[in-house]
């Protein structure tokens, strides 16, 4: 199975509201990313959790808040979002050792913000 | 200087056509080398990974990688209209970053 899941698929929101991304993997990996994708761009880093501590983070505005409840799941919360915010917002994960350093995709949340 | 470069296209070849992607990239400690295959509104999606130098193949897609040329490519055999979609070829450093290429978008006409 190399499956990451994310919820929901599609979100609209609006500059004051506050929500929440969620993405969940069962591989076992211990690295858990999120990226965020404009059209016709490639994915941009934002974070890297690893072993469920924060790793990387790219410089992201503070109105994205990443949590990783566990080695399984990762969210990306969202408060007073900007338009230009809009994008698909990517996670992925990977093994995080030197055995696999493939990095899995999910199918993306596609994020709308007016 | 960019960490991968690649040709954004578009690339637009007939069916049955041998395609051939390509990326550079600048640092030559770079080990790990991913090609991923992104479809019009989904998620990049897997296609071939390789470590270090060489060639790897997988059905119709191989990837090859020179380090003494810090050049990636991809390369897809009979190439058919399902391979329409946008190929990212992506490199990992030692501190689990991924450096993706813009992509490059393929269309493969029947």
């Amino acid at each position: 199975d190399t499956e990451v899941t994310q919820t929901p698929k599609h979100l609209v929101m609006g500059m004051t509201n506050k929500k929440s991304l969620k993405c969940e993997q069962h591989m076992g990996h211990r690295a858990m990313y999120w990226y965020k994708q404009k059209a016709k761009k490639p994915p941009e880093l934002m974070f890297v959790y690893s072993y469920e501590k924060l790793s990387i983070n790219e410089s992201v505005p503070s109105r994205f808040s990443p949590e990783c409840p566990n080695s399984s799941l990762l969210n990306l919360h969202l408060h007073a979002l900007q338009p230009e915010d809009s994008a698909l917002y990517l996670c992925a994960s990977s093994q995080d050792d030197d055995g696999q350093e493939t990095q899995y995709f999910g199918p993306g949340t596609r994020l709308l913000v007016l | 200087q960019k960490e991968v470069e690649q040709d954004p296209g578009p690339l637009s070849v007939p069916e049955g056509a041998i395609v051939s992607l390509n990326c550079t990239y600048s640092n030559s400690a770079f080990q790990y080398f991913m090609w991923y295959r992104q479809y019009s509104r989904k998620g990049p999606e897997l296609l071939m990974y390789t470590y270090s130098s060489g060639n790897k193949e997988d059905g119709r897609f191989t990837a090859q990688v020179d380090k003494s040329s810090k050049y990636i490519s991809l390369f897809i055999r009979d190439s058919q209209p399902s391979d329409s979609a946008t190929y990212l070829c992506a490199i990992r450093n030692n501190f689990n970053k991924f450096y993706f290429g813009s992509g490059t978008k393929l269309n493969v006409k029947p």
